[in-house]
């Protein structure tokens, strides 16, 4: 069964600081990797990872897989407040529908 | 900025009831999806919809669940029999392409369900 993992599931910081999040993940034929953010309600995308090394990024953030040791990490540097959120990790499988998540790591921000 | 739309944004149900939530995916999406979330756990996977008909689904999605789209905008996820397990949050989400990774799922604000 495919499986994903966080680490760490909660996280508190100072506005400015910055962090790493984790995720490895165990997918059979193994196509991409998604981030998402989700503040209140809706996940709202932030990366798609299909190759290994290739950093992406938008603004303070960014993302890097490595597929080689099966996972991903999320930085996030110069935090800010509105940065707090329940960050989610997925994978998926080639020729499936379906994302299987993990268990999010929930950041705080402290102004 | 196009979006996945859902109602009822929050409904509760006596147990033993029929439940329809409707979702408006992205117009030129082609794959549609009902995820859920019970409080505090993982977001997973319900159901896939592709021309017309399912093409995944998980074990959550027995014979009490059931995917339409009847009139080719909207997508509804029909529960027959509510368990009070059932109470959820739950996504609707799209995507243009022909799998999630291929392309970033949109998913709508949710439709929070309460079994009593």
């Amino acid at each position: 069964e495919d499986k994903v993992v966080q680490s760490p599931l909660s996280l508190v910081v100072h506005e400015g600081d910055t962090v790493t999040l984790n995720c490895s993940y165990e997918v059979t034929n193994f196509r991409s990797l998604l981030w998402y953010k989700q503040e209140k309600k809706a996940p709202t995308f932030l990366f798609m990872l299909t190759s290994s090394g290739i950093e992406k990024k938008s603004g303070r953030l960014s993302s890097i897989l490595d597929k080689k040791e099966l996972f991903s990490i999320l930085n996030i540097t110069a935090t800010q407040t509105g940065d707090s959120a329940v960050y989610l990790c997925a994978g998926v499988s080639q020729g499936a529908q379906k994302l299987v998540f993990g268990q999010g790591t929930r950041l705080t921000i402290n102004p | 900025e196009p979006e996945v739309t859902q109602t009822p944004s929050h409904q509760v149900t006596q147990m033993g009831q029929e439940v329809i939530l409707r979702c408006v995916p992205i117009s030129n999406h082609l794959y549609f999806y009902w995820y859920r979330q019970i409080l505090g756990q993982k977001v997973e996977f319900l159901v896939s919809f592709y021309n017309n008909e399912i093409s995944e689904k998980s074990e959550i999605f027995d014979d009490q669940f059931s995917v339409e789209r009847p009139d080719g905008s909207n997508f509804t996820l029909k529960i027959r029999s509510t368990k009070l397990e059932d109470s959820a949050m739950y996504f609707c989400a799209s995507v243009r392409t022909s799998v999630p990774g291929g392309g970033e799922l949109f998913f709508g604000e949710g439709s929070r369900l309460t079994v009593l």
